[in-house]
């Protein structure tokens, strides 16, 4: 299976500020996906990044909020700008890779990015 | 309609026991898959076992299995022989239609279970 590296995996910031958090594959994917999960909640995607093109966002989430960047296959950015306190979360960046024991592509994720905003 | 259902909050279980996580999901695609993760403190998702709509045995992985009742629409976990390191948040989820992708995944609020030694 793949290894996904994400950094940083934890960070504390001050509102107004920004932060870009990254996600590294050990393989070429063609979708990757970010996905935010507030203090006691489930996973929200906030959207689909493919190569060599804009990432595609989920319903509430907005690129100047949120920007991507996927510079290639392996790797891909989400930057969460002007932060808020309500933006304190975890990021979760994942790919979709076929799982030969499963039977059926799994989406795996990495080890998330946990953000506190003050 | 939610599309996956996972009512019990918070689990407790004693240590070497073994503990169901329900969960029920909701849809009209005959074809589906259902996921469960585990997620520790430490935030980071795991995955743990999958079941295609299709299969016609209960996946079972290690000491991870998953009752599949496609009539009840349940797909609930069965965790054996517990150990201190399953206390964790563990999320059921659903992938509808096409096997890829994000935006057809649904993930349900998630069970914390607890072990007791």
């Amino acid at each position: 299976s793949a290894v996904i590296s994400q950094k940083p995996s934890r960070d504390i910031c001050q509102r107004g500020t920004s932060l870009t958090i990254q996600c590294q594959v050990d393989s070429q994917v063609t979708m990757m996906f970010w996905y935010r999960q507030q203090p006691g909640q489930s996973l929200t995607l906030i959207a689909t990044a493919n190569q060599g093109s804009e990432a595609t966002y989920e319903s509430g989430f907005v690129i100047d909020k949120f920007p991507i960047s996927r510079p290639n296959l392996t790797f891909s950015t989400l930057t969460v700008s002007n932060m808020s306190p309500e933006d304190s979360s975890i990021y979760l960046c994942s790919v979709d890779l076929w799982s030969p024991n499963s039977g059926a592509n799994v989406l795996t994720f990495g080890a998330g990015s946990r953000l506190t905003v003050l | 309609a939610q599309k996956i259902t996972q009512t019990q909050p918070g689990m407790f279980v004693q240590e070497k026991e073994a503990v169901t996580l329900d969960c029920t999901y909701d849809t009209s695609d005959p074809s589906y898959g259902l996921f469960w993760y585990k997620q520790p403190s430490s935030g980071e998702m795991i995955f743990l076992i999958y079941q295609g709509s299709y299969d016609q045995q209960n996946a079972t992985e290690g000491r991870y299995s998953l009752n599949f009742q496609k009539a009840r629409k349940s797909a609930n976990l069965v965790i054996s022989a517990s150990q201190l390191g399953d206390s964790a948040m563990y999320f059921c989820a659903m992938r509808e239609g096409d096997q890829t992708g994000a935006n057809n995944l649904f993930f349900g609020t998630g069970t914390r279970l607890t072990v007791i030694p």
